[in-house]
C-alpha cells in the first residue's frame, strides 16, 4: 500500500539553525500539508499546498516557516532560524484530488524536531 | 473557530472490556469528521469516517456515529484487544468553505492489559 514517508526521523539542531524537513507524499496525490504536534499538545495544522502554491495557512506558519515541492516527488518544510519552541514532531500529509467531502488525508510518521 | 474536545486519557482497559471514547465538536456548516490512530512509533492512519449526520464509520470492529444533535463522534468497540493500545484522535473537516485543514482533539491514549 503507499505510503507518505519523511526524513530524517529524528532531529536535534541548535537554537537559530535553519532545518528541512522532508517528506515524499503519495505519488498520485496532488494536494500537500504540514501539522505539528508539541509534546502533550494538540495536532496542529500548518500548511496546505497545491498547484505550487500555499492553499491555507494557519497563524503559526510565521516568516521563519516555508514550503517547497523542488521536484516532482518531495515536499520541504524550511524552518529558517529555529526557535526552542519549535521542538514538536512534525507529521507530512497528502490527499488525492477528488470532491468534498470524500478525501482522506494519509499521514507520514513524523520527524521529531528537538532545537536545543 | 472549529475546534474538538476528547475524553481525557490516558485510558486503561483489560482485553475484551467496552471501549468508548468520547468526542464533540464546534464547527460551521457541515463538516467531515474522523477517527485516526497512531501506533507506538508510527504516523497517523486513518481509523474511521463520516461525511454527513447520522452516517457510522466502521473498520477493524471500531465504530462511530455522526451525531449532529449532540455535535458528537464518539469511538467505541465491543470488546478489545492489546493490539489496540494506541492513541486515538478525533478530529474534523470543515464545511465546503472551510478549506480542507483537519483539526484534531487531544488525543486520548488507550493501553489494554491482557
Amino acid at each position: 500500500e503507499p505510503e507518505v514517508t519523511q526524513t530524517p526521523s529524528h532531529q536535534v539542531t541548535q537554537m537559530g539553525q535553519e532545518v528541512i524537513l522532508r517528506c515524499v507524499p503519495i505519488s498520485n496525490h496532488l494536494y500537500f500539508y504540514w501539522y505539528r504536534q508539541i509534546l502533550g499538545q494538540k495536532v496542529e495544522f500548518l500548511v496546505s499546498f497545491y498547484n505550487n502554491e500555499i492553499s491555507e495557512k494557519s497563524e503559526i506558519f510565521d516568516d521563519q516557516f516555508s514550503v517547497e515541492r523542488p521536484d516532482g516527488s518531495n515536499f520541504t518544510l524550511k524552518i529558517r532560524s529555529t526557535k526552542l519552541e519549535d521542538s514538536a514532531m512534525y507529521f507530512c500529509a497528502s490527499r488525492a484530488t477528488g470532491g468534498w467531502p470524500q478525501e482522506t488525508q494519509y499521514f507520514g510518521p513524523g520527524t521529531r524536531l528537538l532545537v536545543l | 473557530g472549529d475546534s474538538v474536545t476528547q475524553m481525557e486519557g490516558p485510558v486503561t482497559l483489560s482485553e475484551e472490556a467496552f471501549l468508548t471514547i468520547n468526542c464533540t465538536y464546534t464547527a460551521t456548516g457541515y463538516p467531515s469528521l474522523f477517527w485516526y490512530v497512531q501506533y507506538p512509533g508510527e504516523g497517523l492512519q486513518l481509523l474511521l469516517k463520516a461525511t454527513k449526520a447520522d452516517d457510522k464509520g466502521s473498520n477493524k470492529g471500531f465504530e462511530a456515529t455522526y451525531r449532529k444533535e449532540t455535535t458528537s463522534f464518539h469511538l467505541e468497540k465491543g470488546s478489545v484487544q492489546v493490539s489496540d493500545s494506541a492513541v486515538y484522535f478525533c478530529a474534523l473537516r470543515g464545511g465546503e468553505t472551510s478549506g480542507s485543514r483537519l483539526t484534531f482533539g487531544e488525543g486520548t491514549q488507550l493501553t489494554v492489559n491482557p
